[in-house]
């Protein structure tokens, strides 16, 4: 049982380049999202999915897609990388979005835009 | 508009110093208020969910309590392997969640 896997652990763009940080869950969850962490302003929601096929924008969506055509994966798309996105970006899934056992985290994908 | 506020930003402790975390709170319609454990360079960890008001949780040296406008996670005896940075979030009705800024806790021995 592996959790909610991110791919890949960090990565170095240039500015305008595109990417997509992968994100893959084996607990048969739901509800799945993606966090950037920045120094002093904690965890902002970018984009969330409450399940195959259904997806909306979090707190800070500009510059990012995403897409959810199974249960397990939710891949966040940077379209074209801007310094301002430099940031470390964590997924996380829920079985229902308030079950007693929270959300799980990736381990996080540290992003640097050049 | 919801928001989540933590005190105090750090926090330093001498082990088996006690001490407490407090996150308020503004939202309308909470379904859940969760505090996670993060330590440097990992995602953060689930801890507790709390639902209602006078819900308590505790886990080891670790309590959560909730009133109806915030939370306080209270540390006894603190150990070295406490040091983290504890996240405070709070999911409303429409299901997002959102986070506090963190209180970064360091306990010597």
């Amino acid at each position: 049982n592996a959790g909610v896997t991110q791919t890949p652990k960090f990565q170095v763009l240039k500015t305008g380049q595109s990417m997509t940080l992968q994100c893959a869950q084996d607990m048969n969850h739901e509800y799945m999202s993606w966090y950037r962490q920045d120094p002093g302003m904690g965890l902002r929601l970018i984009h969330y999915s409450v399940g195959a096929g259904i997806t909306d924008q979090g707190e800070v969506p500009n510059g990012y897609n995403v897409s959810r055509s199974t249960t397990e994966d939710f891949p966040l798309r940077l379209l074209s990388a801007a310094p301002s996105q430099t940031s470390v970006y964590f997924c996380a899934s829920s079985y229902d979005g308030v079950s007693s056992d929270g959300y799980t985290f990736g381990s996080g994908t540290r992003l640097t835009v050049v | 508009e919801d928001q989540v506020t933590q005190s105090p930003e750090a926090l330093r402790l001498q082990e088996g110093e006690s001490s407490s975390l407090n996150c308020s709170y503004t939202v309308s319609g909470l379904r859940g208020l969760f505090w996670y454990r993060q330590d440097p360079g990992k995602g953060p960890e689930f801890l507790f969910t709390l639902y209602s008001a006078g819900e308590e949780k505790e886990k080891e040296r670790l309590k959560a309590t909730l009133t109806k406008k915030e939370s306080f996670l209270h540390i006894t005896a603190p150990k070295p392997e406490d040091s983290a940075t504890y996240l405070c979030a709070v999911q409303a009705s429409g299901g997002k969640l959102q986070f506090g800024a963190g209180t970064q806790v360091v306990v010597t021995p």
